[in-house]
């Protein structure tokens, strides 16, 4: 068990629709860090927040967005699903940007 | 071309033999990451290197920055070790990942 906590764990949508992804890091990791994980791009990071702060981007669509809460927990929006959106989604958290612990994943399908 | 190499793709190997994974990359970095992903999806970080050599048990990670080179030895390898071994970069506050590694152990 990492220590981080992902829900929820398999998410079943539609086309069109919007989700939120929650994240609860490791009790005193202030960043966090969300990836997806998709059977034709392998692993790809998304975006990473320090202390409440976006601290750095990677490929994340205009159309997801991410915060972190004054809790440290934070949440992934995904709006206007595509079908490929279906991945894998991972958050993890760390000090900085050292060793990070990854939680167990959140499972999206857009049907 | 992908700025992080892994070789092999696919490697099976007999319980009790010594594996090399190896990662090639092409960015400056500031940190290599390995990570272990098993059949069930979980990711677990098995070493963040920025030098030399680091070993954990039966593995060992070692970089060589100016070749842009990183292997990942398993030492008297199980079943268990059965995973996806992935190598990962920070370079300027992005992460750029392998595709992968599939370790397959047999009894």
């Amino acid at each position: 068990d990492s220590g981080v906590t992902q829900t929820p764990k398999h998410l079943i949508t539609a086309t069109g629709q919007r989700v939120t992804l929650r994240c609860s890091p490791r009790s005193g990791d202030l960043s966090v860090y969300w990836y997806q994980q998709s059977l034709d791009q392998g692993l790809q990071f998304l975006i990473q927040y320090y202390n409440g702060e976006e601290r750095a981007k990677g490929n994340i669509l205009e159309r997801f967005s991410a915060q972190q809460f004054p809790d440290l927990h934070s949440e992934l929006n995904l709006s206007s699903l595509e079908l490929g959106d279906s991945a894998l989604y991972f958050c993890a958290s760390s000090v900085n940007w050292e060793t990070q612990y990854f939680g167990p994943g959140t499972r999206l399908l857009v049907l | 071309k992908n700025e992080v190499e892994q070789s092999p793709q696919n490697l099976t190997a007999q319980e009790g033999e010594f594996i090399t994974i190896n990662c090639s990359y092409s960015v400056g970095i500031s940190a290599l990451h390995w990570l272990q992903q098993h059949p069930g999806g979980g990711i677990v970080s098995l070493f963040m290197l920025s030098s030399g050599k680091k070993k954990h048990g039966r593995l060992i990670a070692t970089i060589n920055i100016q070749e842009k080179h990183s292997s990942l030895h398993i030492t008297a390898s199980h079943p268990r070790d059965s995973a996806v071994y992935i190598c990962a970069v920070n370079n300027n506050n992005d992460m750029r990942f392998g595709a992968g590694t599939r370790l397959t152990v047999k009894p």
